[in-house]
């Protein structure tokens, strides 16, 4: 059964102190995975996607990375704006397009 | 913000009413999506649409129906509202299917008392 898992499902930092969020997946064939942002009381907002294993992304203060297995969300530096829940989710390439999303993860920067 | 709307955005409705959701977009794209969000869970797919009268089941549609007679506009229906379908609700627009990026709308809140 295909399954994305994100972890922690909370992290608390505080402002400066870089961290990393994980998001691990099982899927037959990895067609795309994809992270979002989203705040309290609005939709996710589309960060990145990555397709094949090696790859890297940046943003502003985050980067995220993708193994076969698993894909990093890297944040440096944070600052208090970058507190939202992170949402990753994966595509299969036998999916019928359908996307897969983990639970998210809540990060909290403290200033 | 793409240009995706949702309406209403909040809906208090009793046990056994039907409830319908609407989503509207303004940038011509061919796929639509409707997700419910539930604490603890990830987005789930309930259905989507891949053109005007061309929609398909997602991973979570007993209970819900849509209809798309227009590019611009998709619609969620609840037949017969449960309190398990308390929840809050998201549209997603792409252009393509799949790889091509997904845009939310801002979400709808629905509480079945």
């Amino acid at each position: 059964e295909d399954q994305v898992t994100q972890s922690p499902e909370a992290l608390r930092l505080q402002e400066g102190e870089s961290s990393s969020l994980n998001c691990s997946y099982t899927v037959s064939g990895l067609r795309g995975l994809f992270w979002y942002r989203q705040d309290p009381g609005k939709g996710p907002e589309f960060l990145f996607t990555l397709y094949s294993a090696g790859e890297e992304k940046e943003k502003e203060r985050l980067k995220a990375t993708l193994t076969k297995k698993e894909s990093f969300l890297h944040i440096t530096a944070p600052k208090p704006e970058d507190s939202a829940t992170y949402l990753c989710a994966v595509q299969a390439v036998d999916s019928n397009y359908q996307l897969i999303w983990g639970a998210g993860t809540k990060l909290i920067i403290k200033p | 913000d793409a240009g995706i709307t949702q309406s209403p955005r909040h809906k208090v409705t009793e046990t056994g009413t039907p409830v319908t959701l609407r989503c509207h977009q303004t940038e011509n794209h061919r796929y639509m999506y409707w997700y419910r969000q539930d604490p603890g869970h990830g987005l789930r797919l309930i259905h989507y649409s891949y053109g005007v009268k061309d929609t398909d089941k997602g991973e979570v549609s007993d209970g819900y129906s849509v209809s798309r007679s227009k590019t611009e506009d998709f619609l969620l229906t609840l037949e017969s509202a449960t309190s398990s379908q308390t929840s809050v609700y998201f549209c997603a627009i792409s252009d393509m299917a799949g790889e091509d990026t997904q845009y939310f709308g801002p979400g709808t809140r629905l509480t079945v008392l």
